[in-house]
């Protein structure tokens, strides 16, 4: 089945220790989004790449940076977690263009803990 | 600020009784509408896409958009306990992206 994959599930780091979360897909969709969510709020949107075009949200800290080095693969990078930090982070994809509504398919996430 | 807007709830409705969610957004130029369904710890799940004012059926659900009034809503008949969960609403906001609501806290009790 076409999916959209997170490794790992459950992640633990330290206070400032840097932290990498990864996310692949088999959908073969061009865009792909990183979000953030903690307890009882939305989804909020890091950034996001359409094809290699990276697009970073305005209030997105420089602390979280991203790579996306091919189509399937995506990756999070968090470089000194603070507390602040622990959240659920969802990889989402989606195909734009022809008819396509920006319909968003989501990883299972990753789940962090700052230490 | 583009926004959508949600009750929290909880709403609570008991088992086989239609619920009734709600969303309220805020950019006129958002033309598609989705409602995700979010198990606690677990991920957003799509349930239902919407793009034309009216009614649009699948199952038990049933998403309703009025552009004029920018209401989204969504109906789920025969609610069951395995329906409890949080369901957020999403618009378009332009740039491959989309708004999230916060979510509307959904019990079915038997």
């Amino acid at each position: 089945d076409a999916m959209v994959i997170q490794n790992p599930r459950y992640q633990v780091t330290q206070f400032g220790k840097p932290v990498t979360l990864s996310c692949s897909q088999t959908l073969n969709h061009n865009v792909m989004y990183w979000y953030q969510q903690k307890s009882s709020q939305a989804p909020k949107l890091l950034f996001h790449y359409y094809d290699k075009d990276f697009n970073n949200e305005a209030d997105t800290p420089d602390n979280f940076q991203s790579r996306r080095p091919n189509t399937s693969f995506c990756f999070l990078d968090i470089r000194s977690p603070g507390l602040g930090d622990a959240a659920m982070y969802l990889c989402a994809t989606s195909s734009i263009g022809g008819d396509s509504y920006n319909e968003q398919f989501f990883g299972p996430g990753t789940r962090l803990t700052v230490l | 600020q583009k926004e959508v807007e949600q009750n929290s709830g909880p709403l609570s409705v008991p088992e086989g009784a239609i619920a009734s969610l709600n969303c309220t957004y805020s950019d006129r130029g958002s033309q598609s509408f989705f409602w995700y369904r979010q198990y606690s710890g677990k991920s957003p799940e799509l349930i239902m896409s919407i793009y034309s004012n009216g009614d649009k059926e699948d199952g038990r659900f049933t998403a309703q958009l009025n552009k004029a009034s920018q209401y989204v809503s969504l109906l789920i008949r025969d609610s069951q306990p395995s329906d409890s969960a949080t369901y957020l609403c999403a618009a378009s906001g332009g740039y491959n992206k989309l708004i999230f609501g916060a979510g509307t806290r959904l019990a079915v009790h038997p």
